[in-house]
């Protein structure tokens, strides 16, 4: 029973296109996450939403666009995706924006073509 | 901002070895402090966390980490290396209030038979 899960696992694609990664947890966790791991294993916060609102929102390109339709789905669509949006996106949850562990999904591993 | 440490890029050690990772943060207020790890192709799991109380933190594995709130670190240690401990470490802060996790650049443990 997999507590935080992504869709997909994998995913390429060419230059200038539109891709959506999804995320579901059924932690019942008010508090999600994306985050962006390069190629040397740096892991940065991307946004946070807590109960459905934007909470963190670092300095990430609008051609990324978060949507999180309920509080446990938080989803993240890319816009005219560039060589350097390759990474590991990994998708997060916590009980509450702070003073809480965060539970990681398993990762998207998008490559730009 | 928040900023975190962690000077061992890569280390190696044979099995049952004694392991210390470091890691310091820059933020002098109240912090909240974990470890998580990456085992190879897989998502971050939690090792252990400090919010308060005992600095001396004992999590999961055989881990222990020690807040020194004098020296901004947060070492995770552990006193026999197993083969199955070869990952990348990550130490991660964050300060009290909607503030986002700040992680380090992550430890690569390769133990060796």
């Amino acid at each position: 029973d997999t507590a935080v899960s992504q869709t997909p696992k994998y995913l390429v694609t060419q230059m200038g296109n539109d891709k959506s990664i999804k995320c579901e947890q059924n932690l019942g966790h008010d508090t999600m996450y994306w985050y962006k791991q390069d190629s040397k294993k740096f892991l940065k916060i991307m946004f946070s939403y807590n109960n459905k609102e934007l909470i963190i929102n670092e300095t990430v390109p609008n051609r990324f666009s978060p949507k999180s339709p309920d509080k446990a789905h938080l989803n993240l669509h890319i816009n005219s995706l560039e060589l350097g949006d390759s990474a590991v996106y990994f998708c997060a949850s916590s009980q509450a924006p702070s003073n809480s562990e965060q539970f990681f999904g398993p990762g998207t591993r998008l490559t730009v073509l | 901002a928040q900023s975190v440490s962690q000077h061992n890029h890569h280390v190696i050690l044979s099995e049952a070895a004694s392991l210390e990772l470091g890691c310091n943060y820059s933020y002098g207020g109240t912090v909240n402090l974990f470890w998580y790890v990456q085992y190879p192709g897989q998502h971050l799991q939690l090792l252990l966390k400090y919010f308060s109380g005992d600095p001396l933190v004992k999590g999961i594995k055989g881990f222990e980490a020690e807040f020194i709130k004098s020296k901004f670190s947060f070492n995770l240690r552990k006193p026999s290396v197993q083969w199955s401990d070869t990952a990348e470490y990550f130490c991660a802060v964050n300060d009290r209030g909607n503030t986002p996790l700040v992680f380090g650049k992550g430890t690569r443990l390769s133990v060796i038979a």
